[in-house]
């Protein structure tokens, strides 16, 4: 059973620093990698999608990466600001599952201006 | 483009009552799928859809029904809540990327 977790739980950064955020998972054997941002009381939106393929995937100040054979994926966030203090989720789809998608608990970011 | 959309936002239900949750999307999105958020436990699938008129059952499906009569229609029922039914519920829908978008969910209490 596939199983992803992000470290840490939980991070405070002063604004403008630059942050990696962290993503494991137990399968290699994915199809996909995608990056949510969630703010309070809200949706999930999609931040990036990484194919199994693709070695990282860039949007603006962020840029993920996937490295499949060890199970790792980390989310890049250059020049931080309070606007971006979320939560962030990764979540794999794997090539047994098809589309369904097997969620970390995420990583909550806080940027003090 | 209105995306994902869900009805109701907020409701409080009694132990035993009945309710469904309607999730809409205009994407012309294949898949769609019922999930739900509790503290601690994260985002759990609860059912999805691969398609017009069926369904198939994720990692917590009991207590739930669902149908997708319409492709751009997936509902959810609870046919008796239960307190441990209260969770955040979120829907969601992908195309063959498999790509997820997510509507912005339902708060659902069950006293």
């Amino acid at each position: 059973k596939q199983e992803v977790t992000q470290i840490p739980a939980a991070l405070s950064v002063p604004e403008g620093e630059n942050l990696v955020l962290n993503c494991s998972f137990t399968d290699s054997a994915i199809y996909n990698l995608q990056w949510f941002r969630q703010d309070p009381g809200k949706g999930l939106t999609s931040l990036l999608l990484i194919q199994s393929s693709q070695r990282e995937q860039t949007s603006g100040r962020l840029n993920a990466s996937l490295d499949k054979s060890s199970g790792r994926s980390t989310l890049y966030i250059a020049a931080s600001q309070p606007g971006d203090s979320a939560t962030y989720l990764c979540a794999v789809s794997g090539s047994t599952s098809g589309s369904r998608l097997t969620f970390g608990e995420g990583t909550q970011l806080t940027v003090n201006p | 483009n209105a995306g994902v959309t869900q009805t109701p936002k907020f409701r409080v239900l009694k132990t035993g009552q009945s309710m469904t949750l309607l999730c809409a999307q205009d994407m012309n999105h294949e898949y769609m799928y019922w999930y739900r958020q509790d503290p601690g436990m994260g985002l759990r699938l609860i059912h999805y859809s691969v398609g017009e008129g069926t369904t198939a059952k994720g990692e917590v499906p009991d207590g739930y029904n669902v149908s997708r009569l319409k492709k751009q229609n997936f509902l959810l029922g609870l046919e008796s809540a239960a307190p441990s039914q209260t969770s955040v519920y979120f829907c969601a829908s992908g195309d063959k990327s498999y790509e997820q978008y997510f509507g912005p969910g339902t708060r659902l209490t069950v006293t």
